[in-house]
């Protein structure tokens, strides 16, 4: 089944202690993409990947960071939490320039 | 940038009526999305419009695309219960970056 799965659904966590979630795609797909959700604001991307070893900024970068490694796989990087971060968090595939985008679960983040 | 403005944000309204979600969008959009969310859930795709004056229909939900107004609407047609949730429209940004409307909550009272 193609999907998206993200890791963990749910975390709660501290103040400055750093965090992995982790997201993989099983669909070959070149791009990749965190989003996070806030209410009133809808999703807002984070940072993309256009492929293995290539990333970039989105909208809203600061205090996070990913890595592309492999094609599969797009963990996001918290060095150091804040409150702030409290937030869900999706990640998302397509195909370069494909009309259709796949996205995980989502992970709700609690930063106390 | 591209900018992408939904209205009404909260929108309650009664089953068996009719009623539309304005989508606005700042400048040109490759192509026009619209996603559902149940809460607690992941986005589900429910239409992807690519063309001037396209519009698409799934059950009591129906979606157009005018380029030229860069305007897209999600009519809902004798609403149900079942289709509470929240609506989401997102224009595409060079290439594949989805840029998301605030979303439009959706209750439907029976």
């Amino acid at each position: 089944e193609a999907q998206v799965t993200q890791n963990p659904r749910y975390l709660i966590t501290v103040t400055g202690k750093k965090l992995t979630v982790t997201c993989s795609q099983n669909m070959n797909h070149e791009y990749m993409s965190w989003y996070r959700q806030d209410p009133g604001l809808g999703l807002r991307q984070i940072y993309y990947s256009m492929n293995v070893e290539v990333t970039d900024k989105g909208d809203v970068p600061e205090g996070y960071k990913v890595s592309r490694k492999e094609k599969r796989n797009f963990p996001l990087i918290l060095e150091s939490p804040s409150p702030n971060q409290t937030s869900l968090y999706f990640c998302a595939s397509s195909l370069a320039g494909a009309t259709e985008a796949f996205f995980g679960q989502g992970t709700r983040l609690t930063v106390v | 940038e591209l900018k992408v403005e939904q209205n009404p944000l909260f929108l309650s309204m009664q089953e068996g009526k009719n009623y539309t979600i304005y989508c606005n969008y700042s400048t040109t959009s490759d192509r026009l999305y619209w996603y559902r969310q149940d809460p607690g859930k992941s986005l589900e795709s429910l239409f992807v419009l690519l063309s001037n004056g396209a519009v698409k229909q799934e059950g009591r939900l129906m979606a157009s695309l005018d380029t030229k107004a860069r305007l897209s609407t999600l009519h809902i047609t004798a609403a149900v219960h079942d289709l509470s949730a929240t609506y989401f429209c997102a224009g595409a940004e060079y290439g594949n970056k989805l840029v998301f409307g605030a979303g439009t909550i959706l209750r439907v009272k029976s």
